[in-house]
């Protein structure tokens, strides 16, 4: 299957920064998604991004598919944006997610 | 977007007994949904696509037997966990794919005792 690969594994931030989560992929795709996962386990799709840039209130994320890598970015960062960021990519429709990024942004 | 409906939430059980994990698409159809279990602090591992009218494929590793998934109609899939133990135990997560993006449900935790 595909390897999906995500850095960094984890993140401290204090309120206000900002940060740039990478997710490198080893073959070519047909969807990737951007979750995050709430304390209570809730998948929260945060991005449909197979290619290209999209922007949603203070993230944003941009997928190079020729290059095989997504960013995810994160302006001025809340304490309610804390929990595991994770990245999926679908191939022949079958998901493979990323091992995450936990973030725990500080007051 | 859609909304992937899991129920229970959360679910204590003594081994050896079976339990049965529900997962609905509210506002679509899903010819296939996906079924994952999630460990303590470790990402999601795909355990078998739910096709519905027909047998579910499982990911290498995942035993039919014990993980048992029917799909009967075009809005539901379940997950049995037969026979269960306490290694059993984890949190299994259900998604259903939308037109183009996939949609998941709240979640499942399962508790072995």
């Amino acid at each position: 299957g595909i390897q999906v690969e995500q850095s960094p594994p984890d993140l401290i931030l204090q309120e206000g920064a900002n940060s740039t989560l990478r997710c490198n992929f080893s073959d070519s795709v047909n969807n990737l998604q951007w979750f995050h996962q709430n304390p209570w386990g809730q998948l929260i799709n945060l991005f449909y991004i197979p290619s290209g840039t999209k922007q949603n209130g203070r993230l944003s994320a941009t997928t190079v598919a020729t290059e095989r890598y997504s960013l995810l970015y994160i302006s001025s960062s809340q304490t309610t944006d804390s929990g595991v960021y994770f990245c999926a990519v679908d191939n022949f429709n079958k998901f493979y997610f990323g091992s995450g990024t936990k973030l725990n942004v500080k007051p | 977007g859609a909304v992937v409906s899991q129920h229970p939430s959360r679910v204590i059980c003594k081994s050896g007994t079976s339990v049965k994990i529900e997962c609905r698409s509210l506002d679509f159809q899903a010819t296939t949904m996906f079924w994952y279990r999630q460990f303590p602090k470790q990402s999601l591992m795909l355990m078998a696509t739910s096709n519905e009218g027909s047998k579910a494929t499982y990911e290498q590793g995942v035993e039919k037997d014990k993980f048992l998934i029917n799909h009967a109609s075009l809005t539901l899939s379940t997950l049995t966990v037969t026979s269960a133990h306490p290694e059993d135990s984890s949190f299994y997560i259900c998604s259903g794919e939308g037109a183009t993006e996939a949609f998941f449900g709240q979640g499942t935790r399962l508790t072995v005792v």
